[in-house]
């Protein structure tokens, strides 16, 4: 098993309707973030989060929300999904250290 | 202004030839760190290698090795001997001690291995 999982893989949805993007994971870390990916634009900072009482924006959490659930579970959500949210969003897990990010496979959402 | 540049949009390259990928980046934070992942057309994110910014030698891992030039604010990914399984996204990323542990990624080069 993988040691971030995020669920749904694949998720085709309507404009306006509300997502959720969710992420667990076994590494025992502290620090979880969620990351979009664009093509030609790499990977934009959503939200983090150093520990369950700490969130922080990055530099794209217009339109997003996150809940960090335990220490082991972060959610991104979508309130009212637009097109161009249409994306591969990835969660990342770190236990500070040199900084190294370890990602779930992706969750790839279209909608329409 | 970009704080990862990658100059590159697609390099080419023949099989057991080296290649370079360009990375420069921008920090006034003395204590960073320098990351180069690969997603491969199956979309996962690999981590490659990683160079702190007061280490003093040039980071290798396997085939990968990091020319890392700090005056000239370089992180050039050199991959030697390339395979078919090469072709990917090779992405640069850079931490900064100040802003914490979110790296910061660059846009990306396409790597293209033939035979």
């Amino acid at each position: 098993d993988a040691d971030v999982t995020q669920t749904p893989r694949n998720r085709i949805t309507k404009t306006g309707k509300r997502i959720m993007l969710e992420c667990s994971q076994t590494k025992g870390h502290d620090r979880m973030y969620w990351y979009r990916q664009d093509p030609g634009l790499g990977l934009q900072l959503i939200y983090y989060s150093f520990d369950v009482k700490d969130i922080n924006k990055g530099e794209i959490s217009d339109g997003y929300s996150v809940s960090r659930q335990a220490q082991a579970k972060f959610s991104l959500s979508l309130e009212s999904a637009i097109p161009n949210q249409t994306a591969l969003y990835f969660c990342a897990t770190s236990s500070g250290g040199t900084g190294e990010l370890f990602f779930g496979e992706g969750s790839r959402l279209t909608v329409l | 202004a970009q704080k990862i540049t990658q100059t590159q949009p697609g390099m080419f390259v023949q099989e057991k030839e080296a290649v370079t990928l360009d990375c420069t980046y921008d920090t006034s934070d003395p204590s960073y760190g320098l990351f180069w992942y690969k997603q491969p057309s199956s979309g996962e994110m690999i981590f490659l290698i990683y160079q702190g910014s007061y280490d003093q030698q040039n980071a290798t891992e396997g085939r990968y090795s990091l020319n890392f030039q700090k005056a000239r604010k370089s992180a050039n990914l050199v991959i030697s001997a390339s395979q078919l399984g090469d072709s990917a996204m090779y992405f640069c990323a850079m931490r900064e001690r100040q802003a914490g542990t979110a790296l910061i990624f660059g846009k990306g080069t396409t790597l293209s291995v033939s035979s």
